[in-house]
């Protein structure tokens, strides 16, 4: 049973460029969350999708988008990028059931230029 | 609103030596608190999870944790250390209600010594 993956594993941006990162839920799942953890912090809550909407939504600014798929796999698309984007940036996935229960994925290590 | 203090940003012990790694807790309501762990260059993997059934909940790898209400506590122990569980330790709390989101401590590195 694989569990939530992650793509890429590693990312090197410049400010001001744009970025997409993707997630595939752990199978069964139909719920996507996204956290961002800068070094050294714990992760904080960014949004989490269901049936291809945003249910919730953190404190994050709109350059801060995503998108879940029919297939609920999702992208987290970052605009106009800050130094301060550079952060581990974490899927998880649930069932809208028992949302509280998130399994998260590896991560994408995001660095800004 | 819901949050997590970790009362310590690093705890060192000895392999073999009981863990205890605390955290507190606030809530209007009550909450449903998580542990996770993290290794290097891992993902966050869930511990063990209190939802108001047993105070004292037992997870994977030998950690328990007992949820204290008096004292809006839910540490996190274990009676013998191995070397292998030397990373960082997050505790949580869910938003609550409908809301989607968990709320993340700052995390304790727990490193162990041979």
């Amino acid at each position: 049973d694989a569990g939530v993956t992650q793509s890429p594993t590693h990312l090197i941006k410049t400010r001001g460029q744009q970025v997409t990162l993707r997630c595939s839920p752990k199978s069964g799942h139909d719920t996507v969350s996204w956290y961002q953890q800068a070094l050294g912090q714990g992760p904080q809550f960014i949004f989490q999708y269901y049936e291809e909407e945003e249910r919730q939504r953190g404190n994050f600014p709109d350059r801060f988008s995503g998108h879940q798929f029919p297939n609920y796999s999702s992208e987290l698309n970052v605009n106009a990028l800050l130094l301060g984007d550079s952060a581990l940036y974490l899927c998880a996935s649930s069932l809208v059931g028992a949302w509280e229960t998130q399994y998260f994925g590896p991560g994408t290590r995001l660095l800004v230029l | 609103a819901q949050s997590v203090t970790q009362l310590d940003s690093h705890v060192s012990v000895s392999e073999g030596t009981p863990v205890l790694l605390r955290c507190n807790y606030s809530s209007s309501y009550s909450p449903s608190l998580f542990w996770y762990v993290q290794h290097p260059n891992k993902g966050l993997q869930l511990l063990l999870k209190y939802t108001s059934a047993a105070t004292l909940v037992k997870g994977i790898n030998g950690f328990e944790a007992e949820f204290k209400k008096s004292e809006t506590s839910f540490h996190l122990t274990k009676p013998s250390a191995h070397m292998s569980d030397a990373a960082e330790y997050f505790c949580v709390v869910s938003a609550g209600g409908s809301q989607g989101n968990l709320i993340f401590g700052k995390g304790t590195k727990l490193s162990v010594k041979p």
